[in-house]
């Protein structure tokens, strides 16, 4: 069971530079959301998309742009790299049916800026 | 924002050991409690509460939800050295978004 994949599991920028993370979800999940995880700051919702079509902005939104491809993909852009995106960013997905919002998560994207 | 706060932050027992993890939580549009667990990737769920008073069990592993006083706790009986990890309590708000505490490091020695 794949479940959520993100790609890649490591990357290094240099600052300015761009790049786009990728998640897919094989579960028909129709609600999907992009997390960075900061030591001593748990897990802060960046974007999110409760369904096919729509995106909306979470906690920490800045410097971050996402897109909504299809059901199954959720992408998550950062045009302009900056040190204080070093982070590892999470994946999920959720379905709101019986499973009453409970995430899953993809297995991260380590990334630093320097 | 909601804020979720979770106590300890770090926590090393032996094996064998009970362990009890805290969360508390706001109040505004609750509608449900998670905990997850993280070991060194993806964190995975364990437990999700929406009624006060019910424990939810599963193994070694229970949980509680008291909406009175806005908090949880997840147990661990006989703690094993797999179970070190990061354990992850979340509150569930409109909009489906869950607003994450710091965690708690659990730390089990041999």
């Amino acid at each position: 069971n794949a479940g959520v994949t993100q790609t890649p599991k490591f990357q290094v920028l240099k600052t300015g530079q761009s790049m786009t993370l990728q998640c897919a979800q094989d579960m028909n999940h129709n609600s999907m959301y992009w997390y960075r995880q900061d030591p001593g700051m748990g897990l802060r919702l960046i974007y999110y998309s409760a369904s096919e079509g729509t995106t909306d902005k979470g906690e920490v939104p800045n410097g971050y742009n996402v897109s909504r491809l299809n059901k199954r993909e959720f992408s998550l852009r950062l045009e302009s790299a900056a040190p204080s995106q070093t982070s590892v960013y999470f994946c999920a997905s959720s379905d709101r049916g019986v499973a009453k919002n409970i995430q899953y998560f993809g297995a991260g994207t380590r990334l630093s800026v320097l | 924002e909601d804020k979720v706060v979770q106590s300890p932050l770090s926590l090393v027992v032996h094996e064998g050991d009970t362990v009890t993890l805290n969360c508390s939580y706001e109040v505004t549009n609750f509608r449900s409690l998670l905990w997850y667990k993280q070991e060194k990737k993806a964190p995975t769920f364990l437990f999700m509460l929406t009624s006060s008073g019910i424990e939810k069990k599963s193994g070694r592993l229970s949980s509680i939800l008291d909406k009175k006083e806005l908090f949880s706790i997840l147990n661990i009986t006989a703690t094993q050295t797999g179970d070190s990890a990061v354990y992850l309590c979340a509150e569930e708000t409109s909009g489906s978004r869950l607003t994450f505490g710091e965690g708690t490091q659990l730390t089990v020695n041999p």
